[in-house]
């Protein structure tokens, strides 16, 4: 595709719901990373994915967020349980292997939780 | 651990006019890249302009170039003939410049508004 792609764009649910963030990377991306918009906590990196694997998890703030990646392409973000605090601008980026220093960014997910 | 500071909040600029973000930053290492993003009202992050550490030349993209001072820690970015599309939030941010390197700290961000 032309750009980094995310769904849905915006996302409202409600405390104790279990939540999908999708991405997709620019093709021949090998590379993908989450990180997180938020108010309080400015923006932070979540996790990186090099192919299927992700070699670094550290940036999860909880056990209850997890991710996956299928196929060295679409990538799915899942925080079960949702807080209030995980309210947040979930953005999406990809590069080339090797190529860490451009990333390209996706137009987020918005995560209202209720 | 890196840090990344942005002082100013908010600032705004005349349309036309020139104006000076700023960025501070710490870390050990001796090598690696700085970066400004874009973020418009549309959430998309964009890639402003990119800065090696161990380049003394200041990197320059059109109307928009850096003061880089590696002794000093500070980065600024200059953006000359403000235009409207222009205002957004402005992040600063710093990756290691070694193999294996990906993650990206970024500052609190300054949101600038240019004002016709």
């Amino acid at each position: 595709g032309a750009g980094v792609s995310q769904s849905p764009s915006n996302k409202v649910t409600e405390k104790g719901k279990d939540v999908e963030l999708r991405c997709d990377p620019i093709s021949g991306h090998t590379a993908l990373y989450w990180y997180r918009q938020s108010l309080g906590q400015g923006l932070e990196f979540l996790i990186y994915f090099q192919g299927n694997s992700a070699p670094d998890k550290s940036g999860l703030p909880s056990d209850r967020f997890s991710a996956e990646r299928t196929g060295g392409s679409v990538s799915t973000l899942t925080i079960q349980r949702t807080q209030q605090e995980d309210s947040a601008v979930y953005l999406c980026a990809s590069s080339r292997a090797g190529r860490s220093y451009e990333q390209y960014f996706g137009p987020g997910t918005r995560l209202t939780v209720t | 651990a890196q840090t990344v500071t942005q002082s100013q909040p908010e600032m705004s600029v005349q349309e036309a006019e020139t104006v000076t973000l700023s960025c501070t930053y710490d870390t050990s290492e001796s090598n690696y890249y700085l970066f400004w993003y874009k973020q418009p009202p549309s959430r998309q992050m964009i890639l402003v302009i990119r800065q090696e550490a161990y380049k003394q030349q200041n990197a320059t993209e059109n109307r928009f170039s850096v003061n880089f001072q590696k002794a000093a820690k500070s980065f600024s970015l200059k953006i000359s003939d403000s235009q409207l599309g222009d205002t957004a939030m402005y992040f600063c941010a710093f990756m290691k410049h070694e193999a294996g390197s990906y993650q990206l700290t970024f500052g609190k961000g300054t949101k600038l508004s240019v004002i016709p």
